[in-house]
């Protein structure tokens, strides 16, 4: 069945550094999601990527979809202590529904 | 905006008793979904509903079995509590057929002894 993988597991970095999770895939998916799980809390939806290729920002965040739609990355730039938490990555293949990544938690030290 | 509203929020069980999880969303999504999640396993799907009245099986359906009572209702329930159940369940649902965006609820914190 379909994997998805998640590297690193865990990251530490100084505030104003900057982080990247990368995501793959054993098959080619027709979209790719990323979520956010503060501490303690639930994950929370932060965007989808669906075209080969595609590059999306939302302020400081970075996400790439691959060309061939089996990777994908998020990387923040210049991280601040609310960056804390854990970032997943979920894909869908050809069944109906997601399968998420195991996370990877982003520790930020002032 | 309640959204997604899971209860109980936290629950001790002995092993072999039995319980039921419940999730409701306000959203008037087709798609619901029951999760649980590991220390380092990330979020395995245990059953989901694509529409009212189906449901199916997820990597990890073992020892449960699910309700979709309504469109606005998903229940999930352990007949007979085993200490490999101890994890966090959240449901979600989705209005998007499978292909959008899930909404979480709070989550459910499960021990068993």
């Amino acid at each position: 069945g379909q994997q998805v993988m998640q590297i690193p597991q865990y990251q530490h970095v100084q505030e104003g550094e900057d982080f990247t999770t990368y995501c793959n895939s054993s098959t080619t998916l027709s979209n790719i999601q990323w979520y956010k799980q503060r501490p303690g809390g639930h994950p929370v939806f932060l965007i989808q990527l669906v075209k080969s290729g595609e590059v999306k920002k939302q302020k400081r965040l970075t996400f790439q979809f691959g060309e061939a739609k089996k990777n994908s990355s998020l990387h923040i730039t210049a991280t601040q202590t609310t960056d804390v938490g854990t970032y997943f990555c979920a894909g869908q293949g050809s069944g109906y529904a997601l399968n998420f990544g195991k996370g990877t938690s982003l520790l930020v030290t002032p | 905006n309640a959204g997604v509203t899971q209860t109980p929020k936290f629950q001790v069980l002995k092993t072999g008793q039995s319980m039921t999880l419940q999730c409701a969303q306000d959203m008037n999504h087709n798609s619901m979904y029951w999760y649980r999640q590991d220390p380092g396993m990330g979020l395995r799907l245990i059953y989901y509903s694509a529409s009212e009245g189906t449901t199916d099986k997820g990597e990890v359906p073992n020892g449960y079995n699910v309700s979709r009572l309504n469109k606005r209702e998903f229940s999930l329930r352990l007949e007979s509590a085993a200490p490999s159940q101890t994890s966090v369940y959240f449901c979600a649902s989705s209005g998007a057929g499978g292909t959008g965006e899930l909404f979480f609820g709070e989550g459910s914190r499960l021990t068993v002894l």
